[in-house]
């Protein structure tokens, strides 16, 4: 069963900041917090990981609370093509290529 | 640099026979990675391999198989189909690397079983 709870929905204003949360109170201390998501049809896209600190790249920013139970993916400016079911997934790499996809949260970008 | 290639694109099978379905990772990549995606079910771990050795099985029946060849490149198999084998079928390949285990996903192969 996927560690993690996401809201199933949220709505977010083109242009504006998408925050997206994520529980993981059960997390080990070797795991890290992934982000995917999933256009429409198409296979699940890597957007960001951390362990700990906050991580920032092209695509989005990672804020981990400091007792790493939560963690809120931010996508700065969203935009049409934002619209996707994002994913938060727990993984340490001794799980070898397993990820345990829960059922993500919907976000629509609306005009 | 090319993405993660999967043939064919589309399948549509009859129950009772068996598919094999191709994923080509990208270059430098050894770990690919298996996922089924149903309405239903959502996605699914199958299997990973690595260096041509299954590393870790997800939890199908014995109908689902795959292998990894020497280059990287892999295959899965399923026997007898089922309707509810009907899903899209997702690879993704990862170059492993200490603490980043980054998985970069193919587009998928559109199974269906009538």
């Amino acid at each position: 069963d996927a560690k993690t709870t996401q809201p199933p929905s949220m709505d977010c204003a083109e242009g504006r900041a998408a925050n997206l949360p994520c529980n993981h109170s059960t997390i080990s201390g070797n795991e890290y917090v992934y982000w995917y998501r999933q256009i429409h049809s198409q296979g699940p896209q890597y957007i960001i990981h951390g362990l700990k600190n906050n991580e920032t790249n092209e695509m989005a920013s990672l804020i981990i609370t400091e007792d790493r139970k939560s963690s809120t993916l931010i996508l700065p400016h969203a935009t049409l093509r934002d619209t996707a079911v994002y994913y938060c997934i727990v993984f340490s790499d001794n799980q070898g290529g397993k990820l345990i996809f829960g059922q993500g949260t919907e976000l629509s970008v609306k005009p | 640099k090319a993405g993660v290639t999967q043939t064919p694109r589309y399948l549509i099978k009859t129950r009772g026979q068996q598919v094999t379905l191709s994923c080509s990772p990208i270059s430098g990549h050894r770990s690919v990675s298996w996922y089924q995606q149903t309405p239903g079910q959502g996605l699914q771990f199958l299997f990973e391999y690595f260096s041509e050795t299954q590393r870790n099985k997800g939890n199908f029946p014995g109908r689902f198989s795959g292998r990894q060849f020497s280059n990287s490149r892999s295959e899965m198999n399923v026997s007898t189909l089922e309707l509810g084998d009907s899903a899209l079928y997702l690879c993704a390949s990862s170059k492993i690397q200490g603490g980043s285990y980054e998985q970069y996903f193919g587009p998928g192969t559109r199974l269906t079983v009538t």
